[in-house]
């Protein structure tokens, strides 16, 4: 079952503008991670945020964090035409022997 | 260093054929997940492996699946009989941690199964 949901579900922007994903979750977690993925390549890590951080940066990426809310957002800046991917949340629940459970991801188009 | 390594990369079959997807983990790793990837239902975990012992199987849709980890180098998950409604993508995943889904997955690039 899916515990994230990733909000939009598809985004065109142009290169330069920035880029903001949403993601919401159902049950408490122990932390919240993004990755990316390319067409038709696995999925690559980008970033992870416990449940007890609020922001977390990397480059260009800036990731928040509410856990009131069970929701996180995964902003990229200044989007470059490479940034064009899927972008999935997953979320990592605080009991032992528990995996990932991945969102249906967000399809982020950057134009040139 | 080599990242997770799946084959075949692409596999056509028949209804009813067996199906049989591998899977080396990064060398270390103590953690392997296969994951199933359609338009329809997106990522599902199918099952999740810590020092080679199954600990979540709750995804794998029916007794026609099975999967195997007779060593921390290999895994395997079959398919027998295959039916259309299988075709997808199939992701082998390893994680350095102990504890399964706390830390950070590290992917193959995934074995596209397409059953006519």
């Amino acid at each position: 079952s899916q515990q994230g949901e990733e909000d939009p579900q598809a985004l065109s922007i142009q290169e330069g503008e920035n880029a903001t994903m949403n993601c919401s979750y159902k049950t408490s977690i122990n932390n919240l991670q993004w990755y990316r993925q390319n067409s038709g390549r696995g999925l690559v890590h980008l970033i992870l945020i416990r449940s007890n951080e609020r922001e977390k940066h990397s480059g260009r990426l800036r990731v928040t964090l509410d856990t009131s809310k069970k929701s996180s957002s995964l902003l990229i800046t200044a989007s470059r035409a490479a940034d064009t991917a899927s972008y999935f949340c997953a979320t990592s629940r605080p009991q032992a022997g528990t995996a990932l459970i991945f969102g249906k991801g967000t399809t982020l188009s950057v134009s040139s | 260093d080599a990242g997770v390594i799946q084959s075949p990369r692409h596999e056509v079959t028949e209804m009813g054929q067996e199906v049989t997807l591998r899977c080396k983990p990064i060398s270390g790793h103590n953690s392997l997940f296969w994951y199933r990837q359609t338009m329809m239902r997106g990522l599902e975990l199918l099952i999740y492996f810590n020092n080679n012992v199954p600990i979540d199987d709750s995804g794998m849709p029916e007794d026609r699946f099975s999967a195997k980890m007779p060593n921390a180098s290999f895994s395997t998950l079959k398919i027998q009989p295959s039916e259309p409604r299988d075709s997808a993508v199939y992701f082998c995943a390893s994680s350095p941690t102990s504890t399964g889904g706390t830390g950070e997955l590290f992917f193959g690039e995934g074995s596209r199964l397409t059953v006519l």
